[in-house]
């Protein structure tokens, strides 16, 4: 099947640093990418919708100016985490739909912690 | 309301045995896609099957079948021959509408134990 990659697989960060996190479609182009966050034991939250070419959708609660997503070429979405606090601390994972495929593929998800 | 309910935050199995994990969902729409993931501790989603709102056969793929009943909105994950390699999160999902870009609605899972 299709893979999705995520750079970095975990990071550790100081409070008030940005990170940004990568997710790459290795096979296949992606127009649409979607932003998921996971706490411990809780299911997936959507964040945001990627577009290529076209800005984030964001859902409702989500702080576009926090986490910013870029979505520049249809292989590649960034999502950044801008001053990262504690809470930030999560499971990012990211996922790619191609054309009229109906399934997402998933990347294998990122784990940041925020010192 | 909730578009995806789970309502089995744990469930147990023996091993070889076969186990139904539930879900019920909630649309209007007449087209959605129904899906089931699976997510071991490593925490990667892995696809394991889907269902179209239109297809009239449950679907299966190898020990998964879906037991799609339409009228009552859920859409169950059978596991056959339970293994011990399936222990692990099992999230239910619906994708509404026929575009490819709608986002996926995911319940709030159920955790599987396989015991041996």
């Amino acid at each position: 099947g299709a893979v999705v990659s995520q750079h970095p697989s975990w990071v550790i960060c100081k409070s008030g640093t940005s990170v940004k996190i990568e997710c790459r479609s290795l096979d296949f182009q992606a127009t649409t990418m979607f932003w998921y966050r996971q706490f411990p034991k809780q299911s997936l939250m959507l964040m945001a919708t990627s577009n290529e070419g076209s800005k984030a959708t964001y859902e409702q609660g989500v702080e576009k100016d926090k986490f910013l997503i870029n979505h520049a070429s249809l292989t590649l979405s960034t999502l950044t985490v801008t001053s990262a606090h504690p809470e930030d601390s999560s499971f990012y994972i990211c996922s790619a739909r191609i054309g009229s495929y109906n399934e997402q593929f998933f990347g294998p998800g990122t784990r940041l912690t925020v010192l | 309301a909730q578009k995806i309910t789970q309502t089995q935050p744990g469930m147990f199995v023996q091993e070889k045995e076969a186990v139904t994990l539930d879900c019920t969902y909630d649309t209007s729409d007449q087209s959605y896609g129904l899906f089931w993931y699976k997510q071991p501790s490593s925490g990667e989603m892995i696809f394991l099957i889907y269902q179209g709102s239109y297809d009239e056969q449950n679907a299966t793929e190898g020990r998964y079948s879906l037991n799609f009943q339409k009228a009552r909105k859920s859409a169950n994950l059978v596991i056959s021959a339970s293994q011990l390699g399936d222990s692990a999160m099992y999230f239910c999902a619906m994708r509404e509408g026929r575009n490819t870009g709608n986002q996926f609605y995911f319940g709030t899972g159920t955790s599987l134990t396989v015991i041996p």
